[in-house]
């Protein structure tokens, strides 16, 4: 399994692009790299999930450099609502592989 | 469509009794997974199952049973509680698919053992 390390918490203010880097120094080949975001009392919602390169949707962009032994959640002019944990998970979505997440990284967002 | 449905939400039980946290989805996924999360804290596997009649061990699961009887149920019991196992627990499922994917989670039930 290959372990991930994000930083613990951040803060930043409204209107502000915001990056959260993950780094994970032994992801295999086949893993791939998702990120997951997690509001007070309720269970995680999927973000944006990316192989290589960059991906983006309608609400972040993943960065990913050709090692891939790191990746980079772009959000891009957040809101308070975006106080939230922010995880990030690898895996390659084989029956036997266990879905770890880890304890994210604590977003505040100032106004 | 409910999606995952935990139930109960809330309990409060004694040390020593014994319960079991029902989820259920009613997307056809194949694979469910049990987590707890204290406070502060990230998310910890207990148990999962890759289909019916399957589970398997995750993070955490010790002081816990699983079982996977039917394709959209995943139940997890605790047959002799203990305050460590005050926590808040989530249930999640997805389908098949590339990397770890969307997880689909229930709304949490949050049990205290005294």
């Amino acid at each position: 399994l290959a372990k991930t390390t994000q930083p613990i918490s951040m803060d930043s203010y409204e209107g502000q692009e915001v990056n959260i880097t993950c780094s994970h120094n032994n992801i295999a080949t086949n893993d791939y790299i998702t990120w997951y975001q997690q509001f007070p009392s309720q269970g995680p919602r999927f973000i944006i999930q990316g192989y290589k390169t960059k991906v983006t949707n309608e609400v972040a962009s993943l960065f990913i450099p050709a090692d891939r032994k790191s990746s980079t959640l772009s959000l891009p002019r957040v809101s308070l609502s975006d106080t939230a944990v922010y995880y990030c998970l690898v895996g390659d979505g084989k029956r036997d592989d266990k879905i770890i997440f880890g304890k994210g990284t604590r977003l505040h967002i100032l106004p | 469509n409910a999606g995952v449905t935990q139930t109960p939400k809330f309990r409060v039980l004694k040390t020593g009794q014994s319960m079991t946290l029902l989820c259920a989805q009613d997307m056809n996924h194949e694979y469910m997974y049990w987590y707890r999360q204290d406070p502060g804290m990230g998310l910890r596997l207990i148990h999962y199952s890759v289909g019916e009649g399957t589970t398997a061990k995750g993070e955490v699961p010790d002081g816990y049973n699983v079982s996977r009887l039917k394709k959209q149920n995943f139940l997890l019991g605790l047959e002799s509680a203990a305050p460590s196992q005050t926590s808040v627990y989530f249930c999640a499922s997805s389908p098949p698919q590339v990397g770890t994917g969307e997880l689909f989670f229930g709304e949490g039930s949050r049990l205290t053992v005294l």
